[in-house]
């Protein structure tokens, strides 16, 4: 399995501000994808990002609000732009294994 | 459309004996089924899946989960629950295609008590 991390692992953050969360993996890999789980609540997929190609968003999510680069294989963000308190929630990017999803440990954002 | 369900939001049960999770789900193809676990202040960790094959599958931990058709089910077992099984846990889904996106459950809460 892929070791990601993931910058910051935590933030407070001012309503009205963006904020980007890096995702690094140890190994080259195709697909990576960034999840929202709101307190107490599931895994929502928020955009799935190839190298190379715009990322493709989920319905309910618009590139303004979360862009997504993806410059390699081994790299991606997701910026969360200009936050109110509903972006609370934490962020996951996973990357596609074998088969199964490897996730990251999670950015955990507070937006006041 | 895909989706999954997991019915209890919590299992609450005594170190030692047996831990069920359930999952029922619902796929226009063949699923690709998975479980993952999630402790406080931690990501998501890989525990099994169902690709193909025997319905039973093993994972980490001494979990196991067994893939039933019929019933569109695909329940998370472990013979004897440890106090550290206390977590989170997600059931997820995708079909059996080229569109690799998972479909998680709402999560179900267990506690294994001492």
């Amino acid at each position: 399995s892929a070791v990601i991390s993931q910058k910051p692992s935590r933030d407070i953050c001012q309503r009205g501000t963006s904020l980007t969360i890096q995702c690094q993996v140890d190994s080259q890999v195709t697909m990576m994808f960034w999840y929202r789980q709101q307190p107490g609540q599931s895994l929502t997929l928020i955009a799935t990002a190839n190298q190379g190609s715009e990322a493709t968003y989920e319905s309910g999510f618009v590139i303004d609000k979360f862009p997504i680069s993806r410059p390699n294989l081994t790299f991606s963000t997701l910026t969360v732009s200009n936050m109110s308190p509903e972006d609370s929630s934490i962020y996951l990017c996973s990357v596609l294994g074998r088969s199964e999803q490897f996730f990251g440990p999670g950015t955990r954002l507070t937006v006041l | 459309a895909q989706s999954v369900a997991q019915p209890e939001d919590q299992v609450n049960v005594a170190e030692g004996n047996p831990l069920t999770v359930k999952c029922t789900y619902s796929v226009s193809g063949n699923p690709y089924l998975f479980w993952y676990v999630q402790y406080p202040n931690r990501g998501l960790q890989f525990l099994l899946k169902y690709i193909t094959g025997d319905n039973l599958v093993k994972g980490s931990y001494g979990f196991e989960a067994e893939f039933n058709k019929s019933q569109t089910s695909f329940h998370l077992k472990k013979p004897s629950a440890l106090v550290s099984d206390s977590a989170l846990y997600f059931c997820a889904v995708r079909e059996n295609s080229n569109d690799y996106k998972l479909s998680f459950g709402a999560g179900t809460t267990v506690t294994v008590r001492a």
